[in-house]
């Protein structure tokens, strides 16, 4: 069983400022990483899939990178709306295998 | 546009069972194979199964595999969760979700169905 770890547990952050989140798996997922945006009593919304793509409508400053089992996401500058949970998920189609990690806590400095 | 609206959740005994279901519109249900996610209280998020577009392939956490069951009926338009042997630890919101491109990426969510597991 593929084991997401996140660091930090909790991030704060000034609007404006950036904030780099990091996620890492125990072992290679290749590029089948994705990120997800959650708020409080709402739905998980996806970010980022197969690593580095902004999934549709999401804004450019939202960037993913990595590969094999370290992954990073990047908010340049962080927006108001921003502030939220932010988890990782490996996905591996077959056999099928999927997995979040703990989440990172984005709050404002 | 897509929809997904889960239904079925309330407040169960420990041992006992229940059936959850996500009706989905908006779509092509039968071209997409489609996930159930859960988050308990204040924790992180779970994924709990998932069904291929056509029912052939399933698979599970270790943590629900032989207590839930992940269904569809393509005629519906509707998927299933039928959970078993619930214990408290089962406690969550129960969400179903559905990929656009790659199976494991999660592009649309229903909003939840809150499964309290209590004696």
């Amino acid at each position: 069983e593929i084991v997401m770890t996140q660091s930090p547990a909790t991030l704060s952050v000034s609007p404006g400022e950036r904030a780099t989140l990091s996620c890492r798996a125990s072992q290679s997922v290749s590029s089948n990483l994705a990120w997800y945006q959650q708020k409080p009593g709402q739905a998980p919304r996806l970010l980022i899939y197969g690593a580095s793509t902004r999934a549709t409508g999401i804004p450019a400053r939202f960037s993913g990178s990595g590969s094999g089992t370290e992954f990073t996401l990047t908010i340049s500058t962080l927006q108001s709306e921003d502030f939220a949970v932010y988890y990782c998920q490996q996905y591996n189609n077959w056999p099928p295998s999927f997995t979040f990690g703990p989440g990172t806590k984005v709050d404002i400095k | 546009q897509v929809q997904l609206v889960e239904s079925g959740g309330g407040v169960v005994q420990p041992g006992r069972s229940l059936r959850l279901s996500c009706a989905a519109s908006g779509f092509m249900f039968s071209s997409y194979g489609m996930h159930w996610v859960r988050q308990a209280p204040g924790k992180g998020l779970e994924w709990v199964a998932v069904i291929f577009y056509d029912g052939s392939n399933k698979s599970y956490a270790d943590s629900v595999k032989g207590r839930f069951t992940i269904s569809r009926d393509n005629s519906k338009n509707t998927l299933y969760l039928q959970m078993n042997s619930l214990r408290a630890e089962d406690t969550a919101m129960y969400y179903c979700a559905r990929p656009e491109l790659r199976l494991g990426e999660l592009d649309y969510w229903g909003q939840g169905t809150l499964v309290t597991v209590s004696s």
